[in-house]
């Protein structure tokens, strides 16, 4: 079983349109992540949700909403979507706030046209 | 695929040899350190982590150095095999939230 999974693996679309990745952990972590990384492999934290509970939001546009609808699902929304979205996003999990050991689900490529 | 125009830092080795992979990092504050291996197409995979009360920690195969005076951290593998290849990153942590800030990624490459 997959640790961590997130669909889809492949997403393209048109500016402006609105998406959803999905992500779930079966690892029983408390603490969940987004990470962007952009074409020149740089990764960022976009979010961190612990129990449900947002503690890391960074400086994101708005049109970004992560929901946490149990400790064992981040999803990421995203609106009116740009050009600049285009990126892997990595969703993640750790055992819990105080570990670096994050547990990296296999990314989602988004690109937008 | 790779994007065009993708140029990490790059580190080859021979198979069998030791590879060591620099980071220097920013804040004097940071508490604590991984490092991360990424494969093709795979996302991050944790490979160790040090404290900065510690100096050195090794694990399997690799050790990890930190020098706080300088700010420097360097993961040493040994006896690297084609599949370490991959790119690795160094990661700080600084305040609370286990938010990492990722350093830019060193490209191992292991030739046969």
């Amino acid at each position: 079983d997959t640790a961590v999974s997130q669909t889809p693996k492949y997403l393209v679309t048109q500016m402006g349109n609105d998406k959803s990745i999905k992500c779930e952990q079966n690892l029983g972590h408390d603490t969940m992540y987004w990470y962007k990384q952009d074409s020149k492999k740089f990764l960022k934290i976009m979010f961190s949700y612990n129990n449900k509970e947002l503690i890391i939001n960074e400086t994101v546009p708005n049109r970004f909403s992560p929901k946490s609808p149990d400790k064992a699902h981040l999803n990421l929304h995203i609106n009116s979507l740009e050009l600049g979205d285009s990126a892997v996003y990595f969703c993640a999990s750790s055992h819990n706030r105080q570990t670096g050991e994050l547990f990296f689900g296999e990314g989602s490529r988004l690109t937008v046209l | 695929g790779e994007s065009v125009g993708l140029h990490l830092p790059t580190l080859s080795v021979q198979e069998g040899d030791n590879s060591i992979i620099n980071c220097a990092y920013s804040n004097s504050a940071s508490d604590y350190f991984i490092w991360y291996k990424q494969e093709s197409g795979k996302g991050p995979q944790f490979i160790i982590d040090i404290r900065s009360n510690m100096d050195k920690r090794q694990g399997q195969r690799v050790t990890v150095l930190l020098n706080k005076t300088v700010k420097h951290l360097s993961l040493q593998i040994a006896a690297t095999q084609p599949g370490d290849s991959a790119v690795y990153f160094c990661a700080e942590r600084t305040g609370g939230g286990n938010k990492l800030t990722f350093g830019t990624g060193t490209q191992l490459k292991v030739e046969l």
